[in-house]
């Protein structure tokens, strides 16, 4: 079953714009982690927020978590070409600790 | 190689023929997950291994489906009696940790065509 929810499922941006994807989830969570996907193959992980944090950095990344609307978003900011991909976010719940459940994604368009 | 291997890369079948998908995944990786991503969705999750532990099935979309891990290391994934709805791209990952699913590392995935 869908837990986490992108939204957009599509953003169009040019380069140097910051970019914004916000992610939705149904059930408490241990961990959100989000993706992201070159060319429909394989993932990178990208970053990971524990459900006792509200806010985590990595270089032009920028993750916040409000586990009251069991919700998160991705910022990237300054965005280059190369950013252009889709970005997933994942979930971790419950007794499940070790299965990552997907949302469908957001297909990120960085315009050189 | 460092990361996660599969193979083939593509997979073209007939309907009702069998197919080996395999995954190498990082050494000393102890977690192995097989997901299923169809064109356009999310990844589903499919089969977990740990260990020496009995592995997590519940993804499995059929009796078609099976899988196991040899040695703690190379898993094979097979699909008996292919269907065009089993048309996606497979992707295995391993994890260093431990019973946390936390930053997986992804093979490039075997894109499945069955015609």
């Amino acid at each position: 079953s869908q837990q986490g929810e992108e939204d957009p499922q599509a953003l169009s941006i040019q380069e140097g714009e910051n970019a914004t994807m916000n992610c939705s989830y149904k059930t408490s969570i241990n961990n959100l982690q989000w993706y992201r996907q070159n060319s429909g193959r394989g993932l990178v992980h990208l970053i990971l927020i524990r459900s006792n944090e509200r806010e985590k950095h990595s270089g032009r990344l920028r993750v916040t978590l409000d586990t009251s609307k069991k919700s998160s978003s991705l910022l990237i900011t300054a965005s280059r070409a190369a950013d252009t991909a889709s970005y997933f976010c994942a979930t971790s719940s419950g007794g499940s600790n070790y299965k990552l459940t997907f949302g469908k994604g957001t297909l990120l368009t960085v315009n050189p | 190689g460092a990361g996660v291997s599969q193979s083939p890369s593509n997979k073209v079948t007939e309907k009702g023929k069998d197919v080996e998908l395999r995954c190498d995944p990082i050494s000393g990786h102890t977690a192995l997950y097989w997901y299923r991503q169809s064109l356009g969705q999310g990844l589903e999750f499919l089969i977990y291994f740990q260990g020496n532990s009995a592995p997590d099935k519940s993804g499995l979309p059929s009796d078609r489906f099976s899988a196991e891990r040899t040695g703690g290391s190379v898993s094979t994934l097979t699909i008996q009696r292919t269907q065009q709805e089993d048309s996606a791209v497979y992707l295995c990952a391993s994890s260093a940790r431990q019973g946390k699913a936390e930053k997986l590392f992804f093979g490039s995935g075997t894109q499945l065509s069955v015609l």
